[in-house]
């Protein structure tokens, strides 16, 4: 069974920092889509940024942008600039197949002003 | 274009009750998914409808069974509540049955089990 572990329960950064989320993966499989969704306190989670493992560029989405290293099964999520809107749970998702995705438990971000 | 609803979004319930929660995807979106978001256990797949078929199912015993209509509106049904069934469960709907494209999720149903 697929899992996903995201190692950093929560994170802060100081507003127009850079900051790094991490999440690892375990498949046996080499055709899957790796996705970062966020959680505002709102509560809708809002997809973030994916990335097709057939895929060997990174993908970016203005200030976020992933770094995918299969081999390493690794998927971390950079925000550039950070902003107070930015303030959310984080969660790292992965998904093969139908819609059946599998998430981590999350990163809770906090933005220091 | 309007979002996934989702109602209703807050209930109370007591163990031994049942509980219907409705889910009204983006139009256009034929596929429906439905999640469990617990503090303890993380987001947890239900299962996924399209075309008003059943295509995945969780880890989930059988008091958790769902439904879609032909309108792709979405209910699931969760019989014989127990304490550990207080949870956020989320709906998300897309256009497609492959997992290829984003999920739209809907804010949740808040469902606490007294």
């Amino acid at each position: 069974a697929q899992t996903v572990t995201q190692s950093q329960p929560e994170m802060s950064v100081q507003e127009a920092e850079t900051v790094t989320l991490s999440c690892t993966y375990d498949t046996s499989e080499s055709d899957y889509y790796l996705f970062w969704y966020k959680q505002p306190p709102s509560r809708q989670m809002i997809l973030v940024i994916r990335q097709e493992a057939y895929k060997q560029q990174n993908a970016t989405e203005n200030r976020f942008s992933v770094n995918f290293q299969k081999a390493a099964k690794s998927f971390s999520l950079k925000i550039s600039d950070s902003q107070l809107g930015d303030a959310a749970m984080y969660f790292c998702a992965y998904g093969q197949g139908a819609q059946k995705l599998v998430f981590g438990q999350g990163t809770r971000l906090t933005i220091n002003p | 274009k309007a979002g996934v609803t989702q109602t209703p979004r807050y209930l109370i319930k007591t163990r031994g009750q049942q509980v219907t929660l409705s889910c009204s995807p983006i139009s256009g979106h034929r596929s429906v998914s439905w999640y469990q978001q617990t503090p303890g256990q993380g987001l947890q797949f239900l299962f996924e409808y399209f075309s008003e078929t059943q295509r995945n199912k969780g880890n989930f015993p059988g008091r958790f069974s769902g439904r879609q209509f032909s309108n792709s509106r979405s209910e699931m049904n969760v019989s014989t509540l127990e304490l550990g069934d207080s949870a956020l469960y989320l709906c998300a709907s897309s256009l497609r049955h492959a997992n290829t494209g984003e999920l739209f999720f809907g804010e949740g149903s808040r469902l606490t089990v007294l």
